[in-house]
């Protein structure tokens, strides 16, 4: 089985200061690893994802991810903050021994930045 | 550039009535998928489809059908609504299945009361 905890409901921080989204998983295998961001009103949009390679994955709008298999961890960063990242952010994850095509979303995390 | 469209954006149900949510896509993807999302919970996966002309149940399908008789397009049907069934509902596509590493691409969603 596969699953997503993202341990905080909500998350806010100052403009301008180090903004952390934690994301911790559980699978039997490998895991792919996601992270969307949804606005308002809005759609999820894809940010970033880590399928194999660097632990520190680069994505949309200056925020980051490091993957920590020690930790089962999948922290999503941004070194400063701005009033327009405030949303809903949702980790995701497959396992990759897992023979279906499934995605496990988290709950989210709602972030508010303020001014 | 419309990407994924759903309609409609808003709609109230009394119980037992029926109704079809239709997606679009315009991007050529083979894959689509329609999600919930209830607060707290993430989103859960109803039926997803690899193809025109197939369909597959997700964690969620009882009380849903779906079609796909066109590659683009993807409906979502209720047959007999249920205050259960009060939720926003997410259309996605991607070029494979998401499981597999693959960007999901995202509707604006369709937000429904069963009253």
């Amino acid at each position: 089985a596969q699953s997503v905890a993202q341990p905080e409901d909500q998350v806010n921080v100052a403009e301008g200061n180090p903004l952390t989204v934690k994301c911790t998983y559980s699978v039997s295998g490998n895991p792919y690893l996601f992270w969307y961001v949804q606005y308002p009103n809005r759609g999820l949009q894809f940010l970033l994802k880590y399928i194999t390679g660097d632990n520190l994955v680069k994505g949309s709008y200056g925020f980051e991810a490091e993957f920590n298999k020690s930790q089962t961890s999948f922290h999503l960063k941004k070194p400063s903050a701005l009033v327009s990242d405030s949303a809903l952010y949702f980790c995701a994850v497959r396992d990759l021994r897992s023979n279906d095509y499934k995605l496990s979303f988290g709950a989210g995390t709602t972030v508010t930045v303020r001014a | 550039n419309a990407g994924v469209t759903q309609t409609p954006k808003f709609r109230v149900l009394k119980t037992g009535q029926s109704m079809t949510l239709l997606c679009a896509q315009d991007m050529n993807h083979e894959y689509m998928y329609w999600y919930r999302q209830d607060p707290g919970m993430g989103l859960r996966l109803i039926h997803y489809s690899v193809g025109e002309g197939t369909t597959a149940k997700g964690e969620v399908p009882d009380g849903y059908n779906v079609s796909r008789l066109k590659k683009q397009n993807f409906l979502l049907g209720l047959e007999s609504a249920a205050p259960s069934q009060t939720s926003v509902y997410f259309c996605a596509s991607s070029w494979s299945l998401a499981g597999v590493g693959n960007i999901q691409y995202f509707g604006a969603g369709t937000r429904l009361s069963v009253l």
